[in-house]
């Protein structure tokens, strides 16, 4: 598609629940970062996928938390057990092999957990 | 850990002022790049600016790299209501072509009309 694709937009769940968010990066795009933003925060980094190397997935901050990327496009970031912690916008952002263009958001995840 | 670290945290302007913020980093780097972000949403790359550089420019925006001080700024001339929104510094380490980037705090930039 023409840019990064996230859904839902946003997500309200009871406290234990799992979730699932789903990111479409722009095709052709061979890495997607997830990220994660709380209220008034920098950007905390999750996980990266760069075309078939091993995900980076140092930055997930528990087992709760996983990530996968079939056939090198859509990622889905699941979050087990939801704590109320988790709240926060879940963004998720794709880039190319051209360097001087960074990288390109999608709008995000407002996730809600209650 | 927080890589970039921004300065002012929060910046209050009038329209056709110019707004200049920084940005420390801790470790080497392979190039910068400041993002906006408005509304809590998703972030729109303004500019990149590699370790070999000291300045560039796009419109009316330029940033400045000095190495040695690890540290940057961007600089939004002859600014407007709309540039009202939240700028993030990020740093890549890595000479890759996709490479993780590390974001700072962000500075909230608010022109008054």
């Amino acid at each position: 598609g023409a840019g990064v694709s996230q859904s839902p937009s946003n997500k309200v769940t009871e406290k234990g629940k799992d979730v699932e968010l789903r990111c479409d990066p722009i095709s052709g795009h061979t890495a997607l970062y997830w990220y994660r933003q709380s209220l008034g925060q920098g950007l905390e980094f999750l996980i990266y996928f760069q075309g078939n190397s091993a995900p980076d997935k140092s930055g997930l901050p528990s087992d709760r938390f996983s990530a996968e990327r079939t056939g090198g496009s859509v990622s889905t970031l699941t979050i087990q057990r939801t704590q109320q912690e988790d709240s926060a916008v879940y963004l998720c952002a794709s880039s190319g092999q051209a360097t001087n263009y960074g990288y390109t958001f999608g709008s995000g995840t407002r996730l809600t957990v209650v | 850990s927080q890589q970039g670290e921004e300065d002012p945290q929060a910046l209050s302007i009038q329209e056709g002022e110019n707004a200049t913020m920084n940005c420390s980093y801790k470790t080497s780097i392979n190039n910068l790049q400041w993002y906006r972000q408005n509304s809590g949403r998703g972030l729109v790359h303004l500019i990149l600016i590699r370790s070999n550089e000291r300045e560039k420019h796009s419109g009316r925006l330029r940033v400045t790299l000095d190495t040695s001080k690890k540290s940057s700024s961007l600089l939004i001339t002859a600014s407007r209501a709309a540039d009202t929104a939240s700028y993030f510094c990020a740093t890549a380490r890595n000479t890759g072509a996709n490479s993780k980037l590390t974001f700072g705090k962000g500075i909230t930039l608010s022109v008054r009309p």
